[in-house]
């Protein structure tokens, strides 16, 4: 069965430094997320992209955050400059259709897990 | 804006034990409904969704979940756990006429002592 993979599985990185977080979505899907938890709180949406732009962000995703789908494969979550309070498990999920009037499932990848010191 | 609940943080049972694990949502329109589980060092997994018709959604392993609507309700409910079933649960929302993303709850960790 396809499955959205992420790598790495886990980043530490010192605070002000920059990350890239690289995902590859099910290879027949349209449409990417990124979603983050923060230890002991919700999964909560960053940003959803469709057709090589953003189509929805959340108020979390501010100009520090970036995506981008660099080519046919991959789909990567940037971070400008690391904060403390970016220390999250970050999940990336494609699905096939928009799912709000589809019901469609989105499948989520294993997560990569980013400490900020 | 969407809300999700999930009420139980952490269930323990033992093994037969009954599940029903419960999921409120706030949002006044019509939405698309799923449980999300993530076992121990795994990626989240669908169990299963509700999006029309039949209020009872039969999913993997066993597991089903009612939609009430009147009481903005999905709970997913087990008649007999496994060991194999302790993992985390996460309910989500997603509207239909809204934007394309999921709102999770805080999900519940279920035990299952052999």
């Amino acid at each position: 069965e396809p499955e959205v993979t992420q790598t790495p599985s886990h980043q530490v990185t010192q605070m002000g430094q920059e990350v890239i977080l690289r995902c590859v979505p099910i290879s027949n899907h349209l449409y990417f997320y990124w979603y983050r938890q923060i230890l002991g709180q919700k999964v909560e949406f960053l940003v959803s992209f469709y057709n090589n732009e953003i189509s929805e962000k959340s108020e979390i995703f501010d100009d520090q955050f970036s995506v981008e789908r660099p080519d046919g494969s991959n789909f990567t979550l940037k971070i400008r400059s690391t904060k403390l309070e970016d220390s999250a498990m970050y999940f990336c999920a494609s699905s096939g259709r928009r799912q709000g009037s589809s019901g469609e499932t989105q499948y989520f990848g294993p997560g990569t897990r980013l400490l900020v010191l | 804006a969407q809300s999700v609940s999930q009420h139980n943080h952490h269930v323990i049972l033992s093994e037969a034990a009954s599940l029903e694990l419960g999921c409120n949502y706030s949002y006044g329109g019509t939405v698309n409904l799923f449980w999300y589980v993530q076992y121990p060092g795994q990626h989240l997994q669908l169990l299963l969704k509700y999006f029309s018709g039949d209020p009872l959604v039969k999913g993997i392993k066993g597991f089903e979940a009612e939609f009430i609507k009147s009481k903005f309700s999905f709970n997913l409910r087990k008649p007999s756990v496994q060991w194999s079933d302790t993992a985390e649960y996460f309910c989500a929302v997603n509207a239909r006429s809204g934007a394309n993303n999921l709102f999770f709850g805080t999900g519940t960790r279920l035990t299952v002592i052999p």
